[in-house]
């Protein structure tokens, strides 16, 4: 089964609008963390936001927030004012265990959703 | 900044050559991994070390090898390139230690094509 789910091969927003990715994720481990990462057409991977298990806040960085819905196993990247620039791959992953362990930096990824912003 | 670079951004080889993906960085990272990315199946973990001479298989490990023999330097190794390693490979890097938000650092990708 997978581990990271997102359900949204390919997303279309108008510039300035926002938009939400879809992250569904399944572990059975209390302690993990979750990123998003932005991928342009370049190939080079761009962190965006993390999401700890513990944390009860949702994270957010500038125009990026996470909703983080710990009981529905969620956290979908919301990004605000969609720019030209937001068109990009979009992956979802997770660190599953305590960040503690020395060789416990691995993390799953999802497949991705392509999004592409309309002028 | 931290850097992550990658001995090539394009490379060509020949089905059955011996193949070197080098990835240097720059920050004293503990952890490197290699992935490789197609499309429609994601970033797939080949190896990772999370120390000098330590190695991990990753989720893809076959036709594969890896080398660690200094912190900053992590190599992958195709032994005998085949078509079908034709693909994006991409490195990272990552503290071992610290706060559970620290991410992991990507290099700019190899596209290597087996002919």
């Amino acid at each position: 089964a997978q581990k990271i789910t997102q359900t949204q091969p390919g997303m279309f927003v108008q510039e300035k609008e926002a938009v939400t990715l879809d992250c569904t994720y399944d572990t059975s481990d209390p302690s993990y963390g979750l990123f998003w990462y932005k991928q342009p057409s370049s190939g080079e991977m761009i962190f965006l936001i993390y999401q700890g298990s513990y944390d009860q806040q949702n994270a957010t960085e500038g125009r990026y927030s996470l909703n983080f819905q710990k009981a529905r196993k969620s956290a979908n990247l919301v990004i605000s004012a969609s720019q030209l620039g937001d068109s990009a791959m979009y992956f979802c992953a997770m660190r599953e265990g305590p960040y503690n362990a020395g060789n416990n930096r691995k993390l799953i990824w999802g497949l991705g959703t392509s999004l592409a912003v309309n002028p | 900044d931290v850097k992550v670079t990658q001995s090539s951004r394009y490379l060509v080889k020949r089905t059955g050559e011996k193949v070197f993906l080098e990835c240097v960085q720059d920050m004293d990272h503990e952890n490197m991994f290699w992935y490789r990315q197609d499309p429609g199946l994601g970033l797939r973990l080949i190896y990772f070390s999370y120390d000098v001479k330590m190695k991990e298989k990753g989720d893809i490990p076959e036709g594969y090898s890896v080398s660690r023999e200094k912190k900053e330097r992590f190599s992958l190794i195709l032994e005998s390139a085949s078509t079908n390693q034709t693909s994006m490979y991409l490195c990272a890097s990552t503290m071992g230690q610290g706060h559970p938000s620290y991410e992991q650092y990507f290099g700019p990708g190899t596209r290597l094509t087996v002919t």
